[in-house]
């Protein structure tokens, strides 16, 4: 079954870099994406098929993969940005979507 | 414009039954896969259920799968999950969401999201 890990929480300085890292067994072979969901909202689709962006989402929202692990990264950080993260996958295999456990972004 | 509405959600006591809906505008429920989604208070989001717009594919999460049913009418366009035998653990702010690619065969990320609506199982 598909278990995908994340940190629960990353702090970055407004201005820097946030990393979100997403990993599970066969991650690789799977399109990953990704949501974020502020408090009191509903999720927002940030990154599908590993990088693509959905429009209306600022470029400055990358997604990558490497191995058994995803990445989301948010360059330029800002106070609006302040949210929980989720990355997604389908498992195929079971027929079911799995979300990882969220990261909870803190912009200092 | 694309909006999704629950609505249904409110106070069961455990072993009852809530049939919530989903009032879709802006596309056809027939054409899209369609999604729930639930997140219990301060938790993650956990998946629940998917339709594809022909219900020809319908999956459901091991945690509600022989409890929960999920469906569509096209001609209301709208999606709906029955629940039944509820539990405490079925406590949580429930979402529809639409996937992203029109009448695919494979499921699809979701971009659109209603509010939610939720349900609290209590005695």
């Amino acid at each position: 079954s598909s278990v995908l890990t994340q940190p629960p929480s990353v702090s970055v300085a407004p201005g820097k870099t946030a990393n979100f890292s997403c990993g599970g067994n066969n991650i690789g072979s799977r399109s990953v994406h990704w949501y974020q969901q502020k408090a009191g909202q509903a999720p927002v689709l940030v990154i599908y098929y590993d990088r693509d962006r959905p429009s209306g989402i600022p470029e400055r929202i990358s997604g990558s993969g490497s191995g058994e692990t995803a990445t989301l990264t948010i360059s330029r950080v800002e106070a609006g940005d302040e949210a929980d993260y989720y990355c997604q996958v389908w498992d195929s295999t079971r027929g079911h979507w799995v979300f990882g456990g969220g990261t909870k972004l803190t912009v200092l | 414009e694309v909006q999704l509405v629950e609505s249904g959600g409110g106070l069961v006591k455990p072993g009852g039954s809530l049939r919530l809906s989903c009032a879709a505008s802006g596309f056809s429920v027939t054409t899209y896969r369609m999604n729930w989604v639930r997140q219990a208070p301060g938790q993650g989001l956990e998946w629940v259920s998917s339709m594809s717009g022909s219900r020809a594919s319908i999956y459901y999460a091991d945690s509600v799968k022989g409890r929960f049913t999920i469906s569509r009418d096209g001609a209301k366009n709208s999606l709906f999950l029955q629940m039944n035998s509820l539990r405490a653990e079925d406590t949580a702010v429930y979402y529809c969401a639409r996937d992203i690619v029109m009448n695919y065969r494979n499921p699809s990320p979701f971009d659109f999201w209603g509010q939610g609506t939720l349900v609290t199982v209590s005695s």
